[in-house]
């Protein structure tokens, strides 16, 4: 099973700035990531996948990056409705596995 | 626009069977990959596994001994058997669509479900 590792557990960052997340496999998934957003009460929406491309209906200031082991989202110009849980997932080897998490929360 | 619905039952029994049922509107079921995914109260994600449209499965290895799904294309929808429950089952179940081919990200979800597993 391919672990996928998020850090930090916890980002702090004021609105207006930007926020880099990080997720880590613990084997290569290739370009097989997807990046989701969870607020709290909602089910997870979906914002990243095949590593970099947004899904539809997600705003340009969302960007996903990497490939093979290390992958990166990177939230531009933090607006209040992106404070919340964001997941990885790699979908490139049985089974499907997401990461622990990382909370943003505002500053 | 695609919708997916969770149904069931929102209080279990220990040992007893979970049985959720995913109603999907606004597209076919007869393609695609669809999923069960949980989240433990408090926790992250976990899958729990995938029907194909043509009735074809794959199971996560912690749920494999346990779960069963199944598709009903008649009626646009698909299920989730899940056996011999403990607390630990305890959680929001949400089913969703996956992608086409190895493309298995999740991009539709339905709201989820609470399921409490307890005497």
């Amino acid at each position: 099973e391919i672990v996928m590792t998020q850090s930090p557990a916890t980002l702090s960052v004021s609105p207006g700035e930007r926020a880099t997340l990080s997720c880590r496999a613990s084997q290569s998934v290739s370009s097989n990531l997807a990046w989701y957003q969870q607020k709290p009460g909602q089910a997870p929406r979906l914002l990243i996948y095949g590593a970099s491309t947004r899904a539809t209906g997600i705003p340009a200031r969302f960007s996903g990056s990497g490939s093979g082991t290390e992958f990166t989202l990177t939230i531009s110009s933090l607006q209040s409705e992106n404070f919340a849980v964001y997941y990885c997932q790699q979908y490139n080897t049985w089974p499907i596995t997401f990461g622990q998490g990382t909370r943003l929360e505002i500053k | 626009q695609v919708q997916l619905q969770e149904s069931g039952p929102g209080l279990v029994k220990p040992s007893e069977t979970l049985s959720l049922t995913c109603t999907v509107s606004g597209g076919s079921i007869s393609r695609y990959f669809w999923s069960w995914i949980r989240q433990p109260p408090g926790k992250g994600l976990e899958w729990i596994g995938y029907i194909y449209f043509t009735g074809s499965t794959n199971y996560d290895p912690s749920f494999k001994s346990r779960v069963t799904m199944s598709l009903d294309t008649s009626k646009n929808r698909f299920s989730l058997k899940l056996n011999s429950l403990t607390a630990a089952d305890t959680a929001v179940y949400y089913c969703a669509r996956g992608g086409l081919g190895t493309q298995k990200y999740f991009d539709y979800w339905g709201q989820g479900t609470l399921v409490t597993v307890s005497s």
